[in-house]
């Protein structure tokens, strides 16, 4: 069975600083999807970023961007010149690639990050 | 184009009681999956359906059910609620995209059980 774990409860950062989030996780599967979702205090869900598990190259959107381990199973976010709007839950996730379809996400418990002005 | 949409947003309910959740996928969307959201358990899958059919089930016991609608409409149900019951239920509909689903969460349903 697959597990995500993300060992950082709670985490706070300071306006326009970076701060990285941990991510590990464990599967026997070779092809999957990892992602990053952020859950606001209004709780909708957003996906920040997602990496193929195929693909080298680590992912990046805007001011979100990845450090992908696939040895290490390991899949961190980097949050640069954070802003008051980062402020959230944000939870890592799994999710199988059967080639035809794809499984259902498995979180972690979720890091709560706090941006401090 | 209207997001995930999720009917109530709010619900309190009664040990014992059954409930009925609404889910409306974004217009085009044939896959529905539901989650279940506390703070002990953090998320979990309940079960997926694409074109009326379950597809995909979590581990969850038999008071949890599910069904969706010609419209790609879904529903979930919880019959003999429990405390434990109380929790935020995700809904997410999903699009294959290039090889890639797609998936959008709804705002959620809130159910307190007393």
């Amino acid at each position: 069975a697959q597990t995500v774990t993300q060992s950082q409860p709670e985490m706070s950062v300071q306006e326009a600083e970076t701060v990285t989030l941990s991510c590990t996780y464990d599967t026997s599967e070779n092809n999957y999807y990892l992602f990053w979702y952020k859950q606001p205090p209004s709780r909708q869900m957003i996906l920040v970023i997602r990496q193929e598990a195929y693909k080298q190259q680590n992912a990046t959107e805007n001011r979100f961007s990845v450090n992908f381990q696939k040895a290490a199973k390991s899949f961190s976010l980097k949050i640069s010149d954070s802003q008051l709007g980062d402020t959230a839950m944000y939870f890592c996730a799994f999710r199988r690639d059967y080639g035809g379809s794809q499984g259902n996400l498995i979180f972690g418990k979720g890091t709560k990050l706090s941006v401090k002005p | 184009k209207a997001g995930v949409t999720q009917t109530p947003r709010y619900l309190i309910k009664t040990r014992g009681q059954q409930v009925t959740l609404s889910c409306s996928p974004i217009s085009g969307h044939r896959s529905v999956s539901w989650y279940q959201q506390t703070p002990g358990q953090g998320l979990q899958f309940l079960f997926e359906y694409f074109s009326e059919t379950q597809r995909n089930k979590g581990n969850f016991p038999g008071r949890f059910s599910g069904r969706q609608f010609s419209n790609s409409r879904s529903e979930m149900n919880v019959s003999t609620l429990e405390l434990g019951d109380s929790a935020l239920y995700l809904c997410a509909s999903s699009f294959r995209l290039a090889g890639f689903d797609e998936q959008y969460f709804g705002p959620g349903t809130r159910l307190t059980v007393t």
